[in-house]
C-alpha cells in the first residue's frame, strides 16, 4: 500500500532559523511523483513543488530547497531563513498511477515567531 | 480565469439532511477530486473523476455520492448528513496525461453537521 508519513506534528521556530520538515513514502511503484503543497491560515493548497522518482538532484528556489533520497524513501524540505510569512500547514504527497489521486501526509504546522 | 471555485463557502447542516457541494473549474482539468481534511489527517480522497460522465470511489467514499455531468462541473452530494462528515472538503482538478501534473485545488467549504 503506499502511504506518506510526516512524523512532525508541530514545529515550532524563530524567524530566521533555518526548518526542515521530514517525509517519509512508502510505495511498491518504480515510477512516483512527490508534491510539496502549503496551507497558509487563509486555508487554500498551494503546489509548492514535484519531484519524480528518476530524479534524485536536489532543488532550491530561493529560500527553499528540497532533498529527494530514494535510498531512505524521503523527500524532506528546508525553509532557509525562515519568516513568519512561512507560518502554515506542509504537506507532502504521492502522486498515484490510478487516477493521479495524491496521498498526503498528515501535515506539519510550521509556526514561525518574531 | 477564475480557477477552481467551490460553493457554498460555509455551510451547516442538521443530522439527516441533505446537501450538494459544487465544484467549478474553467482550466479544462480533465481530472477532478474531492477531498476531506480533518485534523491530524491530512487530506483524505472521497471521489474522483478522469473525464466527463465518470467517477469513481476513493479512500473514504462512504456516505457521499458525485456527478460529473460537464467537464467543468463535479459535485459531492450527501444524502443524509451526520455529524462524522463534519470537515472541511477540497475539490481539485488536474491536466489530463501523466500522473505528475499538480493538483490545483478550490478553497474549500467548511461543513458543520450538528
Amino acid at each position: 500500500a503506499q502511504k506518506v508519513t510526516q512524523a512532525q506534528t508541530e514545529i515550532s521556530v524563530v524567524e530566521k532559523e533555518d526548518v526542515t520538515l521530514d517525509c517519509v513514502y512508502e510505495t511498491r511503484d518504480t515510477t512516483y511523483y512527490l508534491f510539496w503543497y502549503k496551507q497558509p491560515p487563509s486555508g487554500e493548497l498551494v503546489f509548492l513543488i514535484r519531484r519524480n522518482s528518476f530524479d534524485e538532484q536536489n532543488e532550491i528556489s530561493g529560500r527553499y530547497s528540497w532533498n529527494f533520497q530514494k535510498s531512505t524513501s524521503s523527500f524532506n524540505f528546508t525553509i532557509t531563513a525562515s519568516q513568519v510569512v512561512d507560518s502554515a500547514v506542509y504537506f507532502c504527497a504521492l502522486s498515484d498511477r490510478q487516477g493521479g489521486k495524491l496521498i498526503f501526509g498528515q501535515g506539519t504546522e510550521l509556526s514561525v515567531k518574531p | 480565469n477564475a480557477g477552481v471555485t467551490q460553493t457554498p463557502k460555509f455551510r451547516v447542516l442538521k443530522t439527516g439532511q441533505s446537501m450538494t457541494l459544487l465544484c467549478a473549474q474553467d482550466m479544462n482539468h480533465e481530472y477532478m477530486y474531492w477531498y476531506r481534511q480533518d485534523p491530524g489527517m491530512g487530506l483524505r480522497l472521497i471521489h474522483y473523476s478522469v473525464g466527463e460522465g465518470t467517477t469513481a470511489k476513493g479512500e473514504v467514499p462512504d456516505g457521499y455520492n458525485v456527478s460529473r455531468l460537464k467537464k467543468q462541473n463535479f459535485l459531492l452530494g450527501l444524502e443524509s448528513a451526520a455529524p462524522s462528515q463534519t470537515s472541511v472538503y477540497f475539490c481539485a482538478g488536474r491536466q489530463a496525461g501523466g500522473f505528475y501534473n499538480e493538483q490545483f485545488f478550490g478553497p474549500g467549504t467548511r461543513l458543520t453537521v450538528l
